[in-house]
């Protein structure tokens, strides 16, 4: 089955960069889509196909993709950024999603 | 930006079938967009459950096709989804979200998503 694969969790400090990645094989030709959830809500999509950010994101969310990892980069992170982050693609018409990255900001 | 509300039972038994609906607002459900189920388990990952198109097609995930089905509602506006022979590990919150399609063809991302509903099924 087609899998992507997540670090369950990413620590940054206050202030500084979190990168978080998503792994399969040869994902760098598929677009990759980045969604944040906050405890008790909905997720939100916070960049499509690899690296666009949808016009109300802030501008440190940025996103990349190439061979073998996509890559969601928060940076100047804040406290109002600690969430969970998926990273989704479709395989064979099916929507796949990574298992989730928990984001700690110290 | 539509708006999604999903609605059903919070409780269903084992071996039942799960009905929820989702309810399209600021949008017509008529419109040039596709509209999906996903699910998450508590404290677990999302799980795709399968999508219809405003054609009425629909894609289903392979490990639940058997038993489920997505259907529209157009003098309702809304979505529904029915899921057979339930059993615990179907406990989850459940969510509608949906993305737009323009001139046939659709932009695959999840744009918008409803709240949310818990469903747990237990006897």
């Amino acid at each position: 089955s087609f899998e992507l694969t997540q670090p369950p969790s990413v620590s940054v400090a206050l202030g500084q960069t979190a990168r978080i990645t998503c792994e399969r094989n040869n994902i760098g030709s598929k677009n990759v889509h980045w969604y944040q959830q906050k405890p008790g809500q909905a997720p939100v999509l916070v960049i499509y196909r690899d690296n666009i950010r949808p016009s109300e994101i802030p501008e440190r969310f940025s996103g990349s993709n190439s061979g073998n990892t996509a890559t969601l980069t928060i940076s100047r992170a804040q406290a109002g950024d600690e969430a969970d982050y998926f990273c989704q693609v479709w395989d064979s018409s099916a929507a796949v999603f990574g298992g989730g990255t928990k984001v700690t900001v110290l | 930006q539509v708006q999604l509300q999903e609605s059903g039972p919070g409780l269903v038994r084992p071996s039942e079938t799960l009905s929820l609906t989702c309810v399209v607002s600021n949008g017509s459900i008529s419109s040039a967009n596709w509209w999906s189920w996903v699910r998450q388990p508590p404290g677990k990952g999302l799980e795709w459950i399968g999508e219809i198109y405003h054609s009425g097609s629909t894609k289903y995930n392979p490990s639940l096709k058997s038993r489920v089905t997505i259907t529209v509602d157009k003098s309702k506006n809304e979505l529904s989804l029915k899921m057979s022979s339930v059993t615990a590990a179907d406990t989850a919150v459940y969510y509608c979200a949906s993305g737009r399609c323009n001139g046939g063809y659709c932009y695959k991302w999840f744009q918008d998503w409803g709240q949310g509903t818990l469903v747990t099924v237990s006897s």
